[in-house]
């Protein structure tokens, strides 16, 4: 059975902090892996993929844990215009409906 | 670049009524996918393409149809709208299986 889960939060952070959140999946066939944005009433949106090895994109940090399962997102210095909902992917390989979304993490970013 | 685009953005039915949701992509993707998204049950797959001509059922199929006739174009059909299938709905595109999707701006449906 797919499983993807999440902490649904919400997170409430101050402003300029680091916040970080994971996403366990079940099956460890899973080969791609993925964080989307979603804002209120709009569309998601990729924001990164997760690779192996980790990956950087400008504050934001996404890792790949294999042994436990999970990947991670982090925020550091937290912004405004970051408050939304943080969906994972997980790909398992094979055909198209071998992917599958976590139902998202609520982030709220405080002033 | 238009990427992916839903036509309509909104729509209210009358139980019992159909009505098509049109998708169109313009980056030669393969892959097409229709969602729909409702509170507390994230995204759920209703049916999906791998290909011009080809169709597959999600999740979530019933009471839905769909045709890929045109590379470019994933339709979305309900053929007797029920007041459960009210939700948002998402359509989607990826270059293949295990490549990131890019979504639709979303058609929210209200079915009364």
């Amino acid at each position: 059975r797919k499983e993807v889960e999440q902490d649904p939060g919400p997170f409430n952070v101050p402003e300029g902090a680091t916040v970080a959140f994971n996403c366990t999946y079940s099956n460890s066939a899973s080969q791609s892996f993925f964080w989307y944005r979603q804002d209120c009433r709009k569309e998601p949106k990729l924001l990164m993929s997760v690779y192996s090895s980790g990956n950087e994109d400008g504050r934001f940090t996404a890792q790949l844990n294999r042994a436990s399962q999970y990947i991670s997102l982090l925020i550091r210095d937290s912004k405004l215009s970051d408050s939304a909902t943080y969906l994972c992917v997980v790909i398992q390989g094979g055909g198209a409906d071998g992917l599958t979304f976590g139902k998202g993490t609520h982030l709220i970013i405080q002033p | 670049n238009a990427g992916v685009t839903q036509t309509p953005k909104f729509r209210v039915l009358k139980t019992g009524q159909s009505m098509t949701l049109l998708c169109a992509q313009d980056m030669n993707h393969e892959y097409m996918y229709w969602y729909r998204q409702d509170p507390g049950m994230g995204l759920r797959l209703i049916h999906y393409s791998v290909g011009e001509g080809t169709t597959a059922k999600g999740e979530v199929p019933d009471g839905y149809n769909v045709s890929r006739l045109k590379k470019q174009n994933f339709l979305l059909g309900l053929e007797s709208a029920a007041p459960s299938q009210t939700s948002v709905y998402f359509c989607a595109s990826s270059y293949r299986a295990n490549s990131p999707l890019h979504f639709g701006n979303g058609t929210r449906l209200t079915v009364t």
